[in-house]
C-alpha cells in the first residue's frame, strides 16, 4: 500500500498569502496520479485537482498543483476567505487508493 | 446535473450489519464507477472499494476484505455498501464518490451517511 505524508499538518495564514501544501508517497507510482481534494465542515470533499496538475472544472486558478514520482504540491496563490479548509491528497497510481492524512489551513 | 443521493443515518449495535445506498442520477449509471470512502469523527478519507456497475465487479481495500460487500442494482441506478461485524471504531460517515475509470480521481461525492455504532 502506497502512503501519502502531508506536511505540515497546519498551517496557520492571512488571506491574501500563500499557501503551499505536500503530499510524500512512500514509493513512485503511475505518473501524475494524484488528485487534491478540499473539505470544508460539514460537507463532503470537493475535488480541485486531478493529473496531479489539472484543475477541475469550476476551480479558481489560485489552485495550481504540481510534483510527481513521490512529491507533490498544492499552491493557492492568495488566500481567500473561502479557502480555509481541510486539504487531502489522494493517489490512484495502484489498485489500492489512499488518501493522505490532511492539511488544515487555518485563518491566523 | 450529476448527483448522488445517500439513504439516512444509522444506527447499529457492535456485531451487526449496515447496509447503505447511493442512487445515481443525472447520467448513464453503467458508464463509470462508484467507490465508497469512509471519514471517522474527527479522522481523515479511508477508502473501502470500488465496484463497477456495468458487470458488479467489485475490488475492496485490503482492510476490509471479508467485512464489506458491494453490490448494484441497475433497474434503480444504486448501489449498496454493506459492512458486517461491526465495531465501534466502524462509526463513521460513509460517502460513495463516482469516479471516471476504476483508478481515477473521485467527482462527485454524495453528501455522506454517518453510520454510529453503540451498545
Amino acid at each position: 500500500e502506497i502512503v501519502l505524508t502531508q506536511s505540515p499538518g497546519a498551517l496557520s495564514l492571512s488571506p491574501g498569502e500563500r499557501a503551499t501544501l505536500s503530499c510524500r508517497a512512500s514509493q513512485s507510482f503511475s505518473s501524475s496520479s494524484l488528485a487534491w481534494y478540499q473539505q470544508k465542515p460539514g460537507q463532503a470533499p470537493r475535488l480541485l485537482i486531478f493529473g496531479a496538475s489539472s484543475r477541475a472544472t469550476g476551480i479558481p486558478d489560485r489552485f495550481s498543483g504540481s510534483g510527481s514520482g513521490t512529491d507533490f504540491t498544492l499552491t493557492i496563490s492568495r488566500l481567500e476567505p473561502e479557502d480555509f479548509a481541510v486539504y487531502y491528497c489522494q493517489q490512484y497510481g495502484s489498485s489500492q487508493l489512499t488518501f493522505g492524512g490532511g492539511t488544515k489551513v487555518e485563518i491566523k | 446535473q450529476v448527483q448522488l443521493v445517500q439513504s439516512g443515518a444509522e444506527v447499529k449495535r457492535p456485531g451487526a450489519s449496515v447496509k447503505v445506498s447511493c442512487k445515481a442520477s443525472g447520467y448513464t449509471f453503467t458508464g463509470k464507477y462508484i467507490h465508497w470512502v469512509r471519514q471517522a469523527p474527527g479522522q481523515g478519507l479511508e477508502w473501502l472499494g470500488i465496484i463497477n456497475p456495468t458487470a458488479g465487479g467489485t475490488s475492496y481495500a485490503q482492510k476490509f476484505q471479508g467485512r464489506v460487500t458491494m453490490t448494484r442494482d441497475t433497474s434503480t441506478s444504486t448501489v449498496y455498501m454493506e459492512l458486517s461485524s461491526l465495531r465501534s471504531e466502524d462509526t463513521a460517515i460513509y460517502y460513495c464518490a463516482r469516479s471516471e475509470r476504476a483508478l481515477s480521481w473521485f467527482d462527485p461525492w454524495g453528501l455522506g451517511t454517518l453510520v454510529t455504532v453503540s451498545s
